[in-house]
């Protein structure tokens, strides 16, 4: 059982349309980071999000944490084939330390010119 | 600026050898952490290390694995004897005080 279930575990869209990409867990996390790996890569930080209900905005990309900080959403707006990638999530939980981040299964996102 | 460094990049090997992987973090950088990636796990903690010394291995498989770090520019992950299940992606990365996360490209382990 994931501690951070991500959906959907694969999206593959045309380009210009608009996805969400979801992380959930029953447990509150203290901060959220969302990250994106290519292949061959090792997986880069895109955001974190520490606040509930913090939306941050990067270019096309927005990222919210829920209000329990227990869940958090990414949304890719007109999405462009350069965003094909793996998007992780991986969150702090609360009492256990920034250091020890619990990462989800990811979501293997390919966009289609 | 250099990155984090892995090596090797690839390793294929049979049951039963060691296995040694190498990691060299950013300079100026004193938190290094050792994960491993697979299809069914995904991306798990193996070990920690702060200013070199271990401080959480409770990732680590079993006693087959151990990790060093004897300075503040090199860590290894040793694996003896491999296993078939311990195929997987292993990544190195290192930050700042535990701060923001610094991924290495991976060292991809084939145990036949």
């Amino acid at each position: 059982t994931q501690l951070l279930e991500q959906s959907p575990q694969f999206l593959s869209i045309q380009e210009g349309e608009n996805l969400t990409v979801y992380c959930n867990s029953s447990s509150v996390f203290s901060s959220l980071q969302w990250y994106r790996q290519e292949p061959g890569e090792g997986p880069v930080l895109l955001v974190t999000v520490v606040t509930g209900g913090e939306v941050k905005k990067l270019k096309r990309l927005t990222f919210q944490f829920g209000d329990a900080r227990k869940d958090s959403s990414l949304h890719i707006t007109a999405a462009q084939p350069g965003d094909t990638g793996l998007y992780l999530c991986a969150g702090a939980r609360v009492g256990v330390g920034a250091q020890k981040l619990v990462f989800g299964q990811g979501t293997r996102l390919t966009i289609n010119p | 600026d250099a990155g984090v460094i892995q090596s090797p990049r690839h390793e294929v090997t049979e049951m039963g050898q060691e296995v040694t992987l190498r990691c060299k973090p950013i300079s100026g950088h004193n938190s290094l952490f050792w994960y491993r990636q697979t299809m069914m796990r995904g991306l798990e903690l193996l070990i920690y290390f702060n200013n070199n010394v271990p401080i959480d291995d409770s990732g680590m498989p079993e006693d087959r694995f151990s990790a060093k770090m004897p300075n503040a520019s090199f860590s290894t992950l040793k694996i003896q004897p491999s296993e078939p299940r311990d195929s997987a992606v292993y990544f190195c990365a290192s930050s700042i005080n535990r701060g923001k996360l610094f991924f290495g490209e991976g060292s991809r382990l084939t145990v036949l």
